[in-house]
């Protein structure tokens, strides 16, 4: 079985411009997650998807938002970035399974820097 | 805001001893889970442990969940080089099956051969 794919790996992107990264989840898995690390925030929840809804959200302003397509991939957006967005953004697929049994998978991240 | 917090921060050993490292949280869990991660890259899923749960093993690891002082362990034994990595904790609050991971700073760890 394939794991979470993350696309791009790397990018580069300039003040104000905006960027868009693809994570596409293990097949059968309908939650998709994003998070967000840096060394001195260390792993941040952004937000949940499940059956294209957003279920739940973390503390980052409204320049962070997502969607989640019709075949469980997921998509997220960072308009108008900031020196600060520079970050390792990491995806989590996991299939709930029921109380306490929801192992959550990571692809590998795409490592933003803003420049 | 964090809810886990890992110690040490860091932790150097010599290859073949063990490795211990502590997390604590402070709200009321569903499951807690150890991760690793390799510098810079995905994080790889250890083990999870349930709140009902006292203890769980998986090869050479081991967890503990303590609810009562709301803290968890993560034991390595027999390091080996391949196990250096950083090492996260996650408690994991299930809401109406949406599911929200929070993760300590975690633990560097390094194995010397």
């Amino acid at each position: 079985k394939a794991g979470v794919t993350q696309t791009p790996r790397y990018l580069i992107k300039t003040r104000g411009q905006q960027v868009t990264l693809s994570c596409s989840p293990i097949s059968g898995h309908r939650s998709v997650s994003w998070y967000q690390q840096t060394p001195g925030q260390g792993l941040q929840f952004l937000f949940e998807y499940f059956s294209e809804t957003q279920r739940n959200k973390g503390n980052f302003p409204g320049r962070f938002s997502g969607r989640q397509f019709s075949n469980s991939r997921s998509e997220m957006n960072v308009s108008t970035l900031e020196l600060g967005d520079s970050a390792l953004y990491l995806c989590a697929s996991s299939w709930y399974r029921g109380w306490g049994k929801t192992e959550a998978f990571f692809g590998q991240g795409t490592r933003l820097t803003v420049v | 805001s964090q809810q886990g917090e890992e110690d040490p921060q860091a932790l150097s050993i010599q290859e073949g001893e063990n490795a211990t490292m502590n997390c604590s949280y402070k709200t009321s869990i569903n499951n807690l889970q150890w991760y690793r991660q390799n510098s810079g890259r995905g994080l790889v899923h250890l083990i999870l442990i349930r709140s009902n749960e006292r203890e769980k093993h998986s090869g050479r690891l081991r967890v503990t969940l303590d609810t009562s002082k709301k803290s968890s362990s993560l034991l390595i034994t027999a390091s080996r080089a391949a196990d250096t990595a950083s090492y996260f904790c996650a408690t994991d609050r299930i809401i109406q099956g949406a599911q929200k991971l929070v993760f300590g700073q975690g633990t560097r760890l390094t194995i010397n051969p």
